[in-house]
């Protein structure tokens, strides 16, 4: 089976530009994750879904980053503008609910590099 | 608040030898507790989990952690370390109250092993 899928891997941009990461997460898992890591503040929950539905983004860190899941096979992180401070590697986990026994998959890892 | 302490930030371990990688977490009841490990330019991988019942939990290359309740740890050991365990790993935390969804993580042990 396929694992978490996030695209791009790698990610340059300049400073105000758009930003959009990707993700699918394993199939029929139903909750979704974002993550961020930078090495000041390690890692980050930023928020997650549960059947596309997002359940909690109290770590999202500003106006400019927003998340979505249309459907349960696909999740967008968006930053608009984009910052240097938003500098880090974003990561996808998706886990499947039930028995006590959730385990989240987390996926490569978008590198990005705000200039 | 609501905490966990990787207290060391790189460990150098001779190929061959026994490692153990300390955990404490700060939180008013037992939480489900994690181990992930992170290959440089990789996702995050599960080693193990603790959710309740025996103590000694197994995991994955030859893993195992104990949790000991009244320490408020649950480290990790392996009786022989092999090169390929050079990585990163994180002592995660699920409070009992939202179950494994807000996990809450360490800061990492950066383990380097030597010839």
């Amino acid at each position: 089976d396929a694992g978490v899928i996030q695209s791009p891997r790698h990610e340059v941009t300049e400073m105000g530009q758009e930003v959009t990461l990707r993700c699918k997460p394993i199939s029929g898992h139903d909750y979704l994750f974002w993550y961020r890591q930078t090495m000041m503040r390690g890692l980050e929950l930023l928020i997650y879904f549960n059947n596309n539905v997002p359940i909690d983004d109290s770590g999202m860190p500003e106006d400019r980053f927003s998340a979505k899941m249309p459907n349960a096979s696909f999740s967008t992180l968006k930053i608009q503008p984009s910052e240097p401070r938003d500098s880090a590697v974003y990561f996808c986990a998706s886990s499947l609910a039930g028995g006590g026994q959730e385990t989240q998959y987390f996926g490569p890892g978008t590198r990005l590099l705000v200039l | 608040a609501q905490s966990v302490t990787q207290p060391d930030i790189h460990i150098t371990v001779s190929e061959g030898a026994s490692l153990e990688l300390r955990c404490n977490y700060s939180y008013g009841a037992t939480p489900y507790l994690f181990w992930y490990v992170q290959s440089p330019g990789q996702g995050l991988q599960l080693l193990l989990k603790y959710f309740s019942g025996d103590t000694l939990v197994q995991g994955i290359k030859g893993f195992e952690a104990e949790f000991k309740r009244s320490q408020s740890s649950f480290n990790l050991r392996k009786p022989s370390v092999h090169w390929s365990d050079a990585a990163e790993y994180f002592c995660a935390v699920g409070p009992m109250n939202t179950g494994f969804q807000k996990l809450v993580f360490g800061t990492g042990t950066r383990l380097l092993v030597s010839p």
